[in-house]
């Protein structure tokens, strides 16, 4: 069971826009920025998402993030069909002293 | 462009050490600002951080993986290691070199992987 709560899927359609979310705790989200990265099938996570909304170069203007309290959201606007993936949102946790994940949500666009 | 390969053993006996390497090309693994850690994640699940080694060399683990978990660094060969012992089947899994966005005294930067490998299945069975 991963310390960061994530949808185990979502889905949406061409074109639309899609969130995907991540709760966690004080020990963690509550007290860190929160960072995403994407899966594509058989591959290495890509780094997507920085300090809660930062995009590494090269990154589509299409994914952003955004942290409230001890919850952070992905979102990806004009869903394309190679943005079909696995998410992981990840941070900082004080009580692991170290870096942990969410269980990863895998998006479906229909 | 920053490269970095995983390379070792597929396959482990239970109770054996799991050994693997990764070699980092298009970059210095002496590079100020940067460290390195090894991330892992078993078939069909989540990403499960293993550990970090620290600009200056200094290792830190997982604490869940107790006192099973050694990172070394050769920088003469540009590389960092993992070494796993007693290894059981829960430790099957794709084993991920990455480099850490940063170094120094903010923990923030320490779950922020910018650069992957490939990822290399350590498979432990008898």
């Amino acid at each position: 069971q991963s310390v960061l709560t994530q949808p185990p899927s979502a889905s949406g359609t061409p074109g639309q826009r899609v969130t995907i979310s991540c709760s966690g705790s004080s020990s963690n989200i509550g007290s860190h920025t929160v960072n995403w990265y994407q899966q594509l099938p058989g591959t290495a996570p890509k780094f997507l998402i920085y300090d809660n909304n930062q995009r590494p170069s090269g990154v589509p203007d299409r994914f952003s993030g955004s942290k409230s309290g001890t919850s952070a959201s992905l979102a990806i606007s004009g869903l394309q069909s190679e943005d079909e993936a696995d998410y992981y949102c990840a941070t900082w946790d004080d009580s692991l002293n170290g870096p942990v994940f969410g269980g990863g949500t895998k998006l479906t666009v229909l | 462009q920053l490269q970095l390969q995983e390379s070792g053993a597929g396959l482990v006996k239970p109770s054996e050490t799991l050994s693997l390497t990764c070699a980092v090309s298009g970059g210095s693994i002496s590079s100020r600002g940067y460290s390195w850690s090894w991330i892992r994640q078993p078939p069909g699940k989540g990403l499960e951080w293993i550990g970090f080694m620290y600009h200056s060399g200094s290792t830190h683990h997982n604490p869940s993986l107790k006192s099973r978990v050694a990172i070394s660094v050769d920088r003469s060969k540009n590389q960092f290691s993992l070494k796993l012992s007693s290894v059981t089947a829960a430790d099957t899994a794709v084993y991920y070199c990455a480099r850490v966005r940063g170094s120094g005294q903010v923990t923030d930067v320490y779950s922020q992987f910018d650069s992957w490998g490939q990822g290399t299945l350590v498979t432990v069975s008898s």
